[in-house]
């Protein structure tokens, strides 16, 4: 299927485990964005990269990993999962011509609860 | 970093009803867009709108890059208009941030 996808779509975890989100796309973008939402917030940005193998930190980087190893597909790793990153997950893509704010497709986001 | 704020948080409407959401921001920007998020959640582009107005059906938008400002007019609404608008900005150094949003319910 064509677009962009994110699986799980919703996960239960406990504290101290390690959860990976996954984010895959089929348009050839360059960008990819990890995004949290959280009650009353709009989106915060975690991570992005423009390219295979070039990721750069957002706005609330701490306490994730990502990796690009190929351009559809942009890991997005708890390494040990806190209560305060239960939150709905979203993951972008973009050709990025106009820079980060270049029209950005979403993903359908992975709701993480964190016990 | 930059500070996004939307007005006004809340908004009901009747179907068929005009509105105006604003979005200041603090410092200048090279970047703005809009950005509809439905009741189940799903985000989609609306204008991507550094400067100047832009306009999508009864959809349109102004950016006042010099005053730090932006306006999303919608017109004759719909109950589908119904969701969370955000406006997001980037500065020159990538430094991306959305508003917190504003919520609109567009009552039949």
């Amino acid at each position: 299927d064509a677009g962009i996808t994110q699986s799980p779509r919703y996960k239960i975890t406990e504290t101290g485990r390690q959860v990976t989100l996954m984010c895959h796309q089929t348009w050839s973008h360059s960008y990819m964005f990890w995004y949290r939402q959280d009650l009353g917030h709009g989106l915060r940005l975690i991570y992005y990269s423009a390219a295979a193998d070039i990721t750069d930190k957002g706005e609330v980087p701490d306490g994730y990993v990502v990796s690009r190893s190929k351009t559809e597909n942009f890991p997005l790793t708890l390494e040990s999962a806190t209560r305060s990153q239960t939150s709905v997950y979203f993951c972008a893509s973009s050709e990025g011509a106009g820079g980060l704010l270049d029209t950005q497709y979403f993903g359908p986001g992975t709701r993480l609860t964190v016990l | 970093g930059i500070q996004v704020e939307q007005s006004p948080p809340d908004l009901i409407l009747q179907e068929g009803a005009n509105s105006t959401l604003r979005c200041n921001f603090s410092d200048s920007v090279n970047n703005l867009q809009w950005f509809h998020q439905n009741p189940w959640g799903q985000l989609i582009n609306l204008f991507y709108i550094p400067s100047g107005t832009k306009q999508n059906g009864r959809l349109s938008a102004t950016t006042v890059a010099t005053e730090r400002y932006s306006l999303l007019y919608i017109s004759s609404s719909q109950t589908t208009d119904s969701g969370v608008y955000f406006c997001a900005v980037e500065r020159s150094n990538n430094d991306m941030r959305f508003g917190a949003g504003t919520r609109l319910t567009v009552k039949p």
